[in-house]
């Protein structure tokens, strides 16, 4: 089974950085995902890192290390729109998706 | 990004009724879509896998007589949320790839049962 640990909550003022962990333990890992979910809303994609390494989007970045079953998003220029809850999740070679219980970023002014 | 919907978005139903919620994939093609629920403030759980032209894959303590999954073509899926009870209130969500990276969520639908 898979099972990823991520922090619950992260607050942080407009401008600012935030580094959002996901380190996770597998049976089977092809990839890390990372969504972003508003109140009420569906998930949306924002990255996958399959490889080692730092994947950049924009103000968002994802990075990876296999060897140490770890990764993380980072949130650039927060805005208050960026207010949201960020999951990380595994997929396995049968392209399931295993989720983090998320992170609630907020954003202040 | 590709577009996945979702119908209908909102539901309330009696206990004891059935729900058919469907799931289209508008503008690829997806062989195998997802389906997961969601309790407020928590994470997605994966459901099951449906799989076009066979049998849904269910995960572990998924009851596949009570959440039917019929995957009848390349761009829709459905699930039926069998004699819903109240504890069957949640978030529904279904998922569809266009490729081996991403997969993309529909809007989700919102049932309540009485």
């Amino acid at each position: 089974g898979q099972s990823l640990e991520q922090p619950s909550e992260v607050t942080a003022v407009e401008g600012a950085i935030v580094q959002i962990n996901c380190t996770y333990q597998t049976s089977g890992f092809y990839g890390l995902s990372w969504y972003q979910q508003h109140d009420g809303g569906a998930p949306t994609f924002l990255s996958y890192n399959a490889l080692d390494g730092l994947e950049e989007t924009g103000r968002f970045s994802s990075f990876l290390s296999r060897s140490d079953s770890y990764g993380y998003l980072l949130l650039q220029e927060l805005q208050m729109k960026d207010s949201a809850s960020y999951f990380c999740a595994v997929r396995d070679r049968d392209y399931k998706l295993s989720f983090g219980a998320g992170t609630t970023v907020t954003v202040r002014a | 990004g590709a577009v996945v919907s979702q119908h209908p978005s909102r539901v309330i139903c009696k206990s004891g009724t059935s729900v058919k919620i469907e799931c289209r994939s508008l503008d690829f093609q997806a062989t195998t879509m997802f389906w997961y629920r969601q309790f407020p403030k928590k994470s997605l759980m994966l459901m099951a896998t449906s799989n076009e032209g066979s049998k849904a894959t269910y995960e572990q303590g998924v009851e596949k007589d009570k959440f039917l999954i019929n995957h009848a073509s390349l761009t829709l899926s459905t699930l039926t949320v069998t004699s819903a009870h109240p504890e069957d209130s949640s978030f529904y969500i279904c998922s569809a790839g266009q490729d081996i990276e991403t997969q993309y969520f529909g809007p989700g639908t919102r049932l309540l049962v009485l």
